[in-house]
C-alpha cells in the first residue's frame, strides 16, 4: 500500500506562499495524488488532485516531479482562514477492493 | 452540493453499551466509508462499502461493523463500547469505486465513551 510523509507541522505568515512536500516513494502506477484540507471540527474537504507534473485551481497548485515519488502542494498567497491540517492522500487499488490512505497531515499555522 | 450528514454531533455512551452511528448522503453516491480521527494519527479506514449490502475492512476494523441496508444509509455499530473508542467518527462517500474519486465528508460525530 501507498504510505506518505508529511512535515507534522508548518508556520507560515500571511501573504506568504507556502509549499507543503508529501512523500509518497512506493507510489504505484495508476495512483493519483490528493490533498485534502481540513478545519476544526469538519471533516475534510477536496482540494487538487494530480498524476504528473502540475496542476492548477483556483485554491492551489500540485506539482509532482517526473519520478512521482513525492508532491507538493503550493498555496499561494496564504491568510488566516487558511490555517488547517492538509492530508496527502495516494489513491491505493489493494486486492479486493479500494482502501484510501490518509496520512496524519501537516497542521499549517498562519500568522497575521 | 453533496451533503453528508451524521445523525450525532456529539454523543457520551458508556462502556458495554452498544453504539450506533448513522450516516446519509444525498447524492446516489456509490461508496460510503467510516473513519476514526484520533490526534496525531490522522485518519484511519474502519470500513468502508461499494454497494449495498456489501462491505469491506478497512485498516481497524475490530470492534466495529457496519450495515448498508439502502444506497444512501451506512451505519457503524460498536457492538460493545469502549473506553478506546473514545475518538471522532467521520463518514465519507464517493461517486464510484475509483480510488481516487473525491471523497465528500460529513461532519463529524465526537464519541465519549465512560
Amino acid at each position: 500500500l501507498a504510505k506518505t510523509t508529511q512535515p507534522i507541522s508548518m508556520d507560515s505568515y500571511e501573504g506568504q506562499e507556502v509549499n507543503i512536500t508529501c512523500s509518497h516513494n512506493n507510489i504505484a502506477t495508476n495512483d493519483y495524488i490528493t490533498w485534502y484540507q481540513q478545519f476544526p471540527s469538519q471533516g475534510p474537504r477536496f482540494i487538487i488532485q494530480g498524476y504528473k507534473t502540475k496542476v492548477t485551481n483556483e485554491v492551489a497548485s500540485l506539482f509532482i516531479p517526473a519520478d512521482r515519488k513525492s508532491s507538493t502542494l503550493s498555496l499561494p498567497r496564504v491568510s488566516l482562514s487558511d490555517t488547517a491540517v492538509y492530508y496527502c492522500l495516494v489513491g491505493d487499488q489493494g486486492t479486493g477492493g479500494f482502501k484510501t490512505i490518509f496520512g496524519a497531515g501537516t497542521r499549517l499555522f498562519v500568522k497575521a | 452540493d453533496v451533503k453528508v450528514t451524521q445523525s450525532s454531533r456529539y454523543l457520551v455512551k458508556r462502556t458495554g453499551e452498544k453504539v450506533f452511528l448513522e450516516c446519509v448522503q444525498d447524492m446516489d453516491h456509490e461508496n460510503m466509508f467510516w473513519y476514526r480521527q484520533d490526534p496525531g494519527l490522522g485518519l484511519r479506514l474502519i470500513y468502508f462499502s461499494y454497494d449495498v449490502k456489501m462491505k469491506e475492512k478497512g485498516d481497524i476494523p475490530e470492534g466495529y461493523s457496519v450495515s448498508r441496508e439502502k444506497k444512501e444509509r451506512f451505519s457503524l455499530i460498536l457492538e460493545s463500547a469502549s473506553t478506546n473508542q473514545t475518538s471522532m467518527y467521520l463518514c465519507a462517500s464517493s461517486l464510484t469505486r475509483q480510488p481516487a474519486e473525491e471523497q465528500y465528508f460529513g461532519p463529524g460525530t465526537r464519541l465519549t465513551v465512560t
